[in-house]
């Protein structure tokens, strides 16, 4: 367990829909990153979060959104959805974003666009 | 741009054997490379990584790593495999010019055979 905990673990949705993904860091870290698996692309970084401001964004489309709240959790928005969104998302955590510390993934969210 | 070749996609060894996942990285700065290892239907767990210092890492189940710079390496490696060593292995580099987000390889699947 590594103590960064997603919400839902599995969602299914059709075309056009908007879901959120709900990511709770591990206790003290202040970075949290979103990070989507497909099989065709790999594990791409999608947008990172360092205390509440937006850090760096990575291969996110516009149709995605994210923020992190006061309490540090953080939320992924993905709207207009397609079936090419159908993958694997990833929150990560770390206590801060100079890059040397690691990363500690949560266990996913499997979302399938219909 | 950094980025993480890791050649071959699927290894096969015998229980006992060597396990050798090899890793190349570019980076036009020092890098902080990672080892992450994925169970089916579960996130990634931190292997070991290379930040600074020693450059042979060693990290957990028995795994390490050397960091190989004029080769631009980070090869993975284990003695003896087990069965419970199957699963998917990705190497990152953090990258540190875009808000260290990391940069994964396309991952290589490792079976172990009895």
């Amino acid at each position: 367990d590594s103590g960064v905990t997603q919400t839902p673990k599995h969602l299914i949705t059709a075309t056009g829909q908007r879901v959120t993904l709900r990511c709770s860091p591990r206790s003290g870290d202040l970075s949290v990153y979103w990070y989507q698996q497909s099989l065709d692309q790999g594990l791409q970084f999608l947008i990172q979060y360092y205390n509440g401001e937006e850090r760096a964004k990575g291969n996110i489309l516009e149709r995605f959104s994210a923020q992190q709240f006061p309490d540090l959790h953080s939320e992924l928005n993905l709207s207009s959805l397609e079936l090419g969104d159908s993958a694997l998302y990833f929150c990560a955590s770390s206590v801060d974003p100079t890059g040397s510390y690691e990363q500690y993934f949560g266990p996913g969210t499997r979302l399938t666009v219909t | 741009a950094q980025s993480v070749t890791q050649l071959g996609s699927h290894v096969s060894v015998s229980e006992g054997a060597l396990v050798l996942l090899r890793c190349n990285y570019s980076s036009s700065v020092p890098p902080y490379l990672f080892w992450y290892v994925q169970y089916p239907n579960q996130g990634l767990q931190l292997l070991l990584k290379y930040t600074t210092g020693a450059t042979l890492v060693k990290g957990i189940n028995g795994f390490e790593a050397e960091f190989k710079k004029s080769e631009t390496s980070f090869h993975l490696t284990k003695p003896s495999a087990h069965m419970s060593d199957a699963a998917e292995y990705f190497c990152a580099v953090s990258d540190l010019q875009a808000g260290t987000a990391l940069i994964f390889g396309k991952g290589t699947t490792l079976s172990v055979s009895s």
